[in-house]
């Protein structure tokens, strides 16, 4: 079993409708989380970054850490063609810096 | 803006060939990384490194090794090509040991092993 788990979609939404992606994960130890961001033919690019539990907001972005149910949640409000890519979650214990556990990713799809 | 770039985007190689893929940021980073991402199982981590001539295995290390001669290159190299290390290999690099220091990362080179 993965130790981190994210569908990988497709996700088709139509714009401006809120996108919700979410990824499960089963090391309790996991205290930061990640998501990224990567478009076709690019490498992922960092888009939020949360330590341990809670909400985070930036933009039309919203992260979300739910440790005791251990799952995490990206938002994107509004959204936009440009949004369209896919989106990796990401996470890491305190004591293996630089060990990131990527889930599989879910591709994402905004239609105009 | 950071950059990482990778020498090649696309790259064919025989089974059993030597194959060298070079990386270098021009950030004055501490720390390079090299992943490898496949369909369905996301990014996994081949091998880090957090100073020069320092390199610590990731979760896949098999098959693969590295070096860093210089803090602003870090190349992967494979020492016998076998067509399962067929994939996308990125590499990305990072500031410091800080956990919220950012990866950023190269475009990626597409590896195919005939």
């Amino acid at each position: 079993q993965k130790e981190v788990e994210q569908d990988p979609g497709p996700l088709s939404v139509p714009e401006g409708a809120i996108v919700s992606l979410n990824c499960t994960y089963s090391n309790s130890a996991f205290q930061y989380f990640m998501w990224y961001r990567q478009y076709s033919r690019k490498g992922p690019e960092l888009l939020m970054y949360t330590y341990s539990s809670g909400n985070k907001e930036d933009g039309r972005f919203t992260a979300q850490v739910d440790k005791s149910s251990k799952y995490i949640s990206l938002f994107i409000r509004d959204s936009q063609p440009s949004d369209s890519a896919t989106y990796l979650c990401a996470m890491m214990t305190t004591d293996s810096w630089g060990k990131l556990q990527f889930g599989a990713g879910t591709q994402v799809v905004v239609t105009p | 803006d950071v950059k990482v770039t990778q020498s090649s985007r696309y790259l064919v190689k025989r089974t059993g060939e030597k194959v060298f893929l070079e990386c270098v940021q021009d950030m004055d980073h501490e720390n390079m990384f090299w992943y490898r991402q496949d369909p369905g199982l996301g990014l996994r981590l081949i091998y880090f490194s957090y100073d020069v001539k320092m390199k610590e295995k990731g979760d896949i290390p098999e098959g693969y090794s590295v070096s860093r001669e210089k803090k602003e290159r870090f190349s992967l190299i494979l020492e016998s090509a076998s067509t399962n290390q067929t994939s996308m290999y990125l590499c990305a690099s990072s500031l410091d040991r800080g956990y919220d220091s950012p990866l950023h990362f190269g475009n990626g080179t597409r590896l195919t092993v005939t």
